[in-house]
């Protein structure tokens, strides 16, 4: 079974350029998440799909930062413009279901570095 | 809010030594609680999870036992591996299954 893909996997840009990143999850789950991971600092979830509507984005900076799931399979997240406190990890997972008895699949993240 | 918070690292320890790794919580209603291992080069993976008060979750010799009294889900492992090199994280989801906090996680590194 092919785990969660993600690209790029690492991205350099200046602060105020744009930025976008594609996550692909396992084949057949209904649920993905976008995490941010600042170094040092433990995953921040960011966004949380179900198909292809978001079930909680709380915490997603809306004035810079949009996610989209159009067919409820793969996924994008942009930044614009880009803060370098935007510096970090950013995660993809999938879980089959979702909810907190589904196991979450990690993709290896990209690294987006703001200068 | 709802937090998790464990104890900082680095930890080292000599192969076959005991390991703890504290966790302890904030939350509001009834969480799952959850520990993630992230090996050198790879992605989060999950370790072991428990879902109610006084279960105990377990895999691979790793232990943690869902402590409500002491809002506490401590990581622990009899006899460490050089294998067992790793970062760990806490977390935990509401009850609602809709948020996730992870901890900062705890760096570990077993020597020969």
């Amino acid at each position: 079974e092919a785990g969660v893909a993600q690209s790029p996997r690492y991205k350099i840009i200046e602060k105020r350029q744009s930025v976008a990143f594609w996550c692909n999850p396992i084949s057949g789950h209904a649920t993905l998440y976008w995490y941010q991971q600042i170094l040092g600092q433990g995953p921040k979830l960011l966004i949380q799909f179900q198909n292809n509507g978001v079930v909680d984005d709380s915490q997603l900076p809306k004035d810079r930062f949009s996610a989209e799931r159009l067919k409820g399979v793969d996924s994008t997240l942009k930044i614009q413009p880009a803060k370098l406190e935007d510096s970090a990890v950013y995660l993809c997972a999938s879980s089959s279901v979702g909810g907190t008895l589904d196991e979450q699949y990690f993709g290896p993240g990209t690294r987006l570095t703001v200068t | 809010g709802d937090s998790v918070t464990q104890m900082e690292g680095p930890v080292t320890l000599s192969e076959e030594a005991f390991l703890t790794i504290n966790c302890t919580y904030t939350a509001t209603g009834y969480p799952s609680l959850f520990w993630y291992v992230q090996y050198p080069g790879e992605g989060l993976q999950l370790l072991l999870k428990a879902t109610k008060a006084d279960d105990k979750g377990s895999n691979k010799g790793f232990e943690a036992t869902y402590r409500k009294e002491t809002t506490s889900f401590h990581l622990e492992k009899g006899s460490v591996q050089v294998s067992d090199s790793a970062v760990y994280f806490c977390a935990l989801s509401t009850n609602t299954g809709n948020q996730f906090y992870f901890g900062t996680g705890t760096s570990l590194t077993v020597i020969p």
